[in-house]
């Protein structure tokens, strides 16, 4: 089983729309949670940090439910720049980081 | 400040001969990855250094493969022979590691396209 899955999509979406993303987790002692933005043919970048209480960035918000072991990534008022594979990450004790497939989303004029 | 730094960007050789990549991490990063991605996946890792000890290469496929990290700075990933199925992203990215005191954001470089014909 991998460490982490996400769906692949992709996801065409509407500019002004909003859209959401799922992640899973094998591990129940993981510890540390991300999502990182990947432009075509560019490396990735940290998007945001998760935290179990949920946090939000702009039109941005991550959730965390260990219970389920799944993270969320929702994107209000999508932006044609949102467009872009987005990596769900999560790592392990001594800085082990497991990345996702990432989920490929294009937002539509 | 410089972010991390990879060369070549492209490389293109055959099957069969050696190839290396090099890579400068950020100023002060104790750990660093090594991490291959091909098209429509995630960076998988090969290899991460704390300074200068390998600390995790288990999916490192040792008998093409090498790396080293002289002096816990620079390091350099190598393949030799390489095989048509090594066509990938080597991409290397650096953190502070246990420095970090908290979340360890990886800092990636831009990656070298290695094309096997």
């Amino acid at each position: 089983r991998k460490e982490v899955e996400q769906d692949p999509g992709p996801f065409n979406v509407p500019e002004g729309a909003t859209v959401a993303f799922n992640c899973t987790y094998s591990n129940s002692a993981s510890q540390s949670f991300f999502w990182y933005r990947q432009d075509c043919r560019k490396e990735p970048k940290l998007l945001m940090s998760v935290y179990s209480s949920g946090n939000e960035d702009g039109r941005f918000t991550a959730q965390l439910n260990r219970a389920s072991q799944y993270i969320s990534l929702l994107i209000r008022d999508s932006k044609l720049s949102d467009s872009a594979t987005y990596l769900c990450v999560v790592t392990h004790t001594g800085n082990q980081f497991y990345f996702g497939t990432g989920t490929s989303l294009t937002v539509i004029p | 400040e410089a972010g991390v730094v990879q060369s070549p960007r492209y490389k293109i050789i055959e099957k069969k001969q050696p190839v290396a990549f090099w890579c400068n991490p950020i100023s002060g990063h104790n750990t660093l990855y090594w991490y291959l991605q091909n098209l429509g996946q995630g960076p998988e890792l090969l290899i991460r250094y704390e300074n200068e000890e390998a600390v995790d290469d288990s999916q490192l496929p040792k008998d093409r493969f090498s790396a080293e990290r002289l002096k816990g700075v620079d390091s350099t990933l190598k393949i030799q022979p390489a095989e048509l199925g090594d066509s990938a992203v080597y991409l290397c990215a650096s953190s502070l590691g246990i420095l970090a005191g908290g979340f360890d954001e990886q800092f990636f470089g831009p990656g070298t396209r290695l094309t096997v014909l």
